[in-house]
This record gives C-alpha cells, sequence and structure tokens, in this order.
C-alpha cells in the first residue's frame, strides 16, 4: 500500500492563479481531511469528507473548495490563489469518524 | 479560538532525560486524544493515543497521563534520545463528523 500520497511536493503561483492540490488514499478509508500548517499554528483544518460525495467545512475554509468524488481521491482547489494561503498542506485518512489519521507526505505552497 | 492548547513551544533535553509536554482542552464531547510526532519535511505520524476512560497509557518509553477534571493530557517520553528530536502535536477530536483540533506544537531537541 502506498499509503496516503499528494502531488505536487512544492509548488509557487502567482496570486489569482488557480490550482489543485491532490491527494489519493489506498486504504479504502471512508474519512479524509486537508490541514495546512503554518509555524506557531499547528495543524488547521480546512476541509473534511466522511465519505464519498459528502464534504464539510472546518476551521479555515475560506478560498478553498473541495469534492469527494471516488472513496480514494480528496482533492483540494484554490480558485484565486493568496499569499496568505502559503502554507504547507497535509491530507488526512482515517477508517474511522475521530480516530487514528494517516497522514500524506505535504504540499509546500508559496503564493507570490 | 484555540480548542487544544499546547505548552511549552521548544523543549531542549539532555538524552537519557524525561520530556514532557503538556495539552489542555476546553470542550468536553472530545473523547479521543492523540500526540503525532513530525520530523522536518514530513507528515504527521500517530505516536499514542488515549480515550477519557484511563487516566494513562504507556507503549514504550512513551506515556500519556489524562486528567478528566482538569481537561488536561501530557506526553512523557523517557530515556529521551536524540532520535526523539522531533516536533510533537497534540490533538482531540469527537467520533462524530471527524474534526480533529491541533495544538500548536512543541519542537524538542535531545542533546547526546
Amino acid at each position: 500500500n502506498a499509503g496516503v500520497t499528494q502531488t505536487p511536493k512544492f509548488q509557487v503561483l502567482k496570486t489569482g492563479q488557480s490550482m489543485t492540490l491532490q491527494c489519493a488514499q489506498d486504504m479504502n478509508h471512508e474519512y479524509m481531511s486537508w490541514y495546512r500548517q503554518d509555524p506557531g499554528m499547528g495543524l488547521r483544518l480546512i476541509h473534511y469528507s466522511v465519505g464519498a460525495g459528502i464534504t464539510d467545512q472546518g476551521e479555515v475554509p475560506n478560498g478553498y473548495n473541495v469534492s469527494r468524488s471516488t472513496t480514494e481521491d480528496f482533492p483540494l482547489r484554490l480558485l484565486s490563489a493568496a499569499p496568505s494561503q502559503t502554507s504547507v498542506y497535509f491530507c488526512a485518512s482515517s477508517p474511522f469518524s475521530g480516530e487514528t489519521q494517516y497522514f500524506g507526505p505535504g504540499t509546500r505552497l508559496l503564493v507570490l | 479560538q484555540q480548542q487544544v492548547k499546547q505548552s511549552p513551544q521548544s523543549l531542549i533535553v539532555q538524552k537519557g532525560g524525561i520530556s514532557i509536554i503538556n495539552c489542555a482542552y476546553e470542550n468536553t464531547a472530545f473523547d479521543y486524544f492523540p500526540w503525532y510526532q513530525q520530523f522536518p519535511g514530513k507528515g504527521p505520524a500517530l505516536l499514542i493515543a488515549i480515550r477519557p476512560d484511563v487516566s494513562e497509557k504507556k507503549e514504550g518509553r512513551f506515556t500519556i497521563s489524562f486528567n478528566k477534571s482538569a481537561k488536561q493530557f501530557s506526553l512523557h517520553i523517557m530515556d529521551s534520545q536524540p532520535g526523539d528530536s522531533a516536533t510533537y502535536f497534540c490533538a482531540a477530536s469527537r467520533n462524530t463528523g471527524n474534526q480533529f483540533y491541533f495544538g500548536t506544537g512543541t519542537s524538542l531537541t535531545v542533546i547526546p
């Protein structure tokens, strides 16, 4: 099993550009989440999903969209990137609600 | 509003010493309290977790102490080793909705 994979590993965007961060898991987990990690702020939940077709907002959802068309994939979309979205983004999956999460390796995003 | 407060922000311990990291939470509905370990450039990985029906859980050199009445829990690393040098995050969640709240992290350095 590859576990949780994320692409790209690193991305530079200009303000106003859009992009999609990819996340995939091969563990058949129902629950998936997106976090951003900023210095001194820990990990903050952006959006999460409790199954295919079901998503909901976390603590910091503004500026991000998600969809969950399959169990395996959970892409995160930035519609119009802003410098405040410069961060490291982590995707995670879990077999059960509110229990062990398995994190991907992260995507480092720089918005100029 | 920080749902989970973590201290200290950084910690330096001699090899063989005990590392102690503390967390406090407000929401009494939380029922799962994990600790994650993160090495530079990697995603967080589950280290150990506890539920509020027990006051202590030990796995090897790692112990969680849980005080339900005080709404506090802590991670103890016995016989700390240089390989334990990493950032540690506490977190809390409920078993419904899959929303996790993380502390701000503790950077641990173990000096040989």
